[in-house]
């Protein structure tokens, strides 16, 4: 089973500040099945990014994502209020396609 | 419009058992993965397996094989979860979500592309 391990556990910033996000494998995935997706309070997650960089539909362009092999990135320009919330990444490499735990993006 | 509706919120008692749906509309239901994922009250994703309704082909995560049962009717367009036995530690929030494919590629698998609006689930006595 992969493992996946998100850091930091809670990004203090402010708006128009700039979020890396990371998410770490326990083994090598294609960087092809790897996702991040959003959750707001009292919401179902929105997927942001799949197959590590290629932004879903309707996904402003201040989010990218980048990395391969076991280290993953997730980046957010220019923080808009409506960014604050939680990141999570998943692998669809190997089943069972596991979830990290997830990064807090709050409001310094 | 491309939408999973699932059903209401329950309030169970241990030991009795449930199943919550999961209905796709606006899309060919039979060609893509459902998955299943459960979030416990204040806690992160945790993906629990997924069926191919087309031909109900199931996948499950090592942590909930033998603990729920997803299967689907096509002819209604409709996944289901199940509980034989709940426990109050089976109290969360559950989601269906939808896979999209790879390019189209017939049963391929890429990231979890539409959401449903999530089914609360609590147990207690």
């Amino acid at each position: 089973e992969i493992v996946l391990t998100q850091s930091p556990g809670t990004l203090s910033l402010s708006p128009g500040e700039r979020a890396s996000l990371s998410c770490r494998t326990s083994q090598t995935i294609s960087s092809s099945y790897l996702a991040w997706y959003q959750q707001k309070p009292g919401q179902a997650p929105r997927l942001l990014i799949s197959g590590a960089s290629s932004r879903a539909t309707g996904i402003p362009d201040r989010f990218s994502g980048s990395g391969s092999g076991t280290d993953f990135t997730l980046t957010i320009s220019d923080l808009e209020p409506e960014d604050f919330a939680v990141y999570y990444c998943q692998q669809y490499d190997s089943s069972p396609y596991s979830f990290g735990q997830g990064t807090k993006v709050e409001i310094k | 419009e491309v939408q999973l509706v699932q059903s209401g919120a329950e309030v169970k008692k241990p030991g009795e058992s449930l199943r919550i749906s999961c209905k796709g509309s606006g899309y060919s239901f039979t060609t893509f993965w459902i998955g299943w994922v459960r979030q416990m009250p204040g806690k992160g994703l945790e993906w629990m397996g997924i069926i191919y309704p087309g031909d109900s082909d199931t996948r499950y995560s090592p942590s909930f094989q033998g603990q729920v049962t997803i299967s689907a009717d096509k002819s209604i367009n409709t996944a289901y979860l199940q509980w034989r036995s709940l426990k109050a530690s089976d109290t969360a929030m559950y989601y269906c979500a939808r896979h999209t494919t790879i390019f189209g590629v017939v049963r391929s698998l890429d990231a979890l592309d539409i959401w449903g609006q999530g089914t609360m689930v609590t147990v207690s006595s």
